[in-house]
């Protein structure tokens, strides 16, 4: 089946640093990737719609210029996390939408990030 | 907007015995019903995915009936196993939208 990868898997950073996120579909193209942030023993909660050659979509509450999403090919977005605080500290996954089969989304295996 | 619901939230059950987790959906409108397992500090593995023109689907030992006209879905573990022990999530999405997801069920089958 289809894959997705992200990178890093996990990731510890100290506060105010910068972090980045990367999503790959790696044997399909994705126009349109999706961008979730699970708290602990919470459900995922979507961040932001990512599309190639245009700007992010951001669910309301989410900071455009805290997290910022480049999607420059078909088959990668990056997530970056600016000016990192302890309260980002989160799990992170990322969806990728099919192009030849639209109802058809494959997900990433997350990213666990820690802000100390 | 739609909102998912799991009941219940969590659930413990000695090996051997069958099981149902409920989803339900405020907008009984769902186009695609998916059903997820997630382990403690993992992403998410697709388990079953019940298509707008389908009302359930099996694997194995799961199952999944979806209906449309109440909102509701149901995931079926026959036979539970230790090895099942996960969170359990569904989620309604067009493939054109993103996923909804319910805050999921705590397994714990017990040897």
């Amino acid at each position: 089946g289809a894959v997705v990868s992200q990178h890093p898997s996990r990731v510890i950073c100290k506060s105010g640093t910068s972090v980045k996120i990367e999503c790959r579909s790696l044997d399909f193209q994705a126009t349109t990737m999706f961008w979730y942030r699970q708290f602990p023993k919470q459900s995922l909660m979507l961040m932001a719609t990512s599309n190639e050659g245009s700007k992010a979509t951001y669910e309301q509450g989410v900071e455009k210029d805290k997290f910022l999403i480049n999607h420059a090919s078909l088959t990668l977005s990056t997530l970056t996390v600016t000016s990192a605080h302890p309260e980002d500290s989160s799990f992170y996954i990322c969806s990728a939408r099919d192009d030849t089969s639209t109802d058809t989304q494959y997900f990433g295996p997350g990213t666990r990030l820690t802000v100390l | 907007k739609q909102e998912v619901t799991q009941i219940p939230a969590a659930l413990s059950v000695p090996e051997g015995e069958n099981l149902v987790l409920n989803c339900s959906f405020t907008d009984s409108a769902i186009y695609n019903l998916q059903w997820f397992r997630q382990d403690p500090g993992k992403g998410l593995t697709s388990l079953l995915l019940i298509q707008s023109s389908q009302r359930e689907q099996t694997s194995g030992r799961l199952n999944a009936s979806l209906d449309k006209s109440s909102g509701r879905s149901t995931l079926y573990i026959a036979a539970s196993q230790p090895g099942d022990s996960a969170t359990y999530l569904c989620a309604d999405y067009s493939g054109n939208t993103p996923l909804v997801f319910g805050k999921g069920t705590r397994l714990s089958v017990i040897a």
